[in-house]
């Protein structure tokens, strides 16, 4: 069974500060995404990759496959970064099933000014 | 575009009444999701759909049927509601034309909902 598993479950930084969350997960996979649950709610896809970096204005995303982890990175912190940072994987034997989607339980940040 | 709308935004329902949850989607995507949040839990699937007529189960179809007759409409029915099935419901659109899952999905504001 895939499991994804994200580090740390909740952060609190200073606002400025430099913010690593990670996700693992168990299979290998063709995709991973990214994701923001606003505190009202609602749901933004930050990134989709399969290899390499991805950069979006202050995030960064990085993806080793060979290690099976991802990290998502927040330079110069803001309290508009608060947000749940929810990690999801399309794993290889989904076969291109929609059903292929596994997810974090996510990360909940605060950023305080 | 008003992009992934969802209605009601809040609903209370009694043990064994039924209802729907609307989705509707205005990017004319062909793939659109239902999806659960528990609390302290992921995202889980509940139905998905890759196309107007076509409709499978996901990880957590128990409880619930979809339909899906037009391109823009993906309405989710709770038949005998279950204090189990309350949550918080996402409805998800994207559009895929290769590898499922490799594009972005665009999430409605959710539904939640309180069974008692």
């Amino acid at each position: 069974k895939n499991e994804v598993e994200q580090s740390p479950q909740n952060l609190t930084a200073q606002e400025g500060e430099f913010i690593t969350i990670n996700c693992s997960y168990s299979v290998g996979i063709s995709a991973l995404h990214w994701l923001q649950q606003h505190p009202g709610g609602g749901i933004v896809s930050l990134f989709m990759l399969s290899s390499g970096k991805k950069k979006h204005g202050r995030l960064i995303a990085t993806i080793n496959i060979q290690e099976k982890h991802s990290s998502l990175h927040i330079t110069a912190s803001h309290p508009r970064d608060s947000a749940v940072y929810i990690c999801a994987v399309v794993p290889m034997y989904s076969g291109g099933g929609a059903d292929g989607l596994t997810f974090g339980k996510g990360t909940h940040l605060i950023i305080q000014p | 575009n008003a992009g992934v709308t969802q209605t009601p935004k809040f609903r209370i329902l009694k043990i064994g009444q039924s209802m729907t949850l609307q989705c509707a989607q205005d990017m004319n995507h062909n793939y659109m999701y239902w999806y659960r949040q528990d609390p302290g839990m992921g995202l889980k699937l509940i139905y998905y759909s890759v196309g107007a007529g076509i409709t499978d189960k996901g990880e957590v179809p128990n409880g619930y049927n979809v339909s899906r007759s037009t391109t823009e409409d993906f309405p989710l029915r709770l038949e005998l509601a279950a204090p189990s099935q309350t949550s918080v419901y996402f409805c998800a659109s994207s559009y895929s034309w290769g590898g499922r899952y490799q594009e972005t999905q665009y999430f409605g504001p959710g539904t939640r909902l309180l069974v008692l």
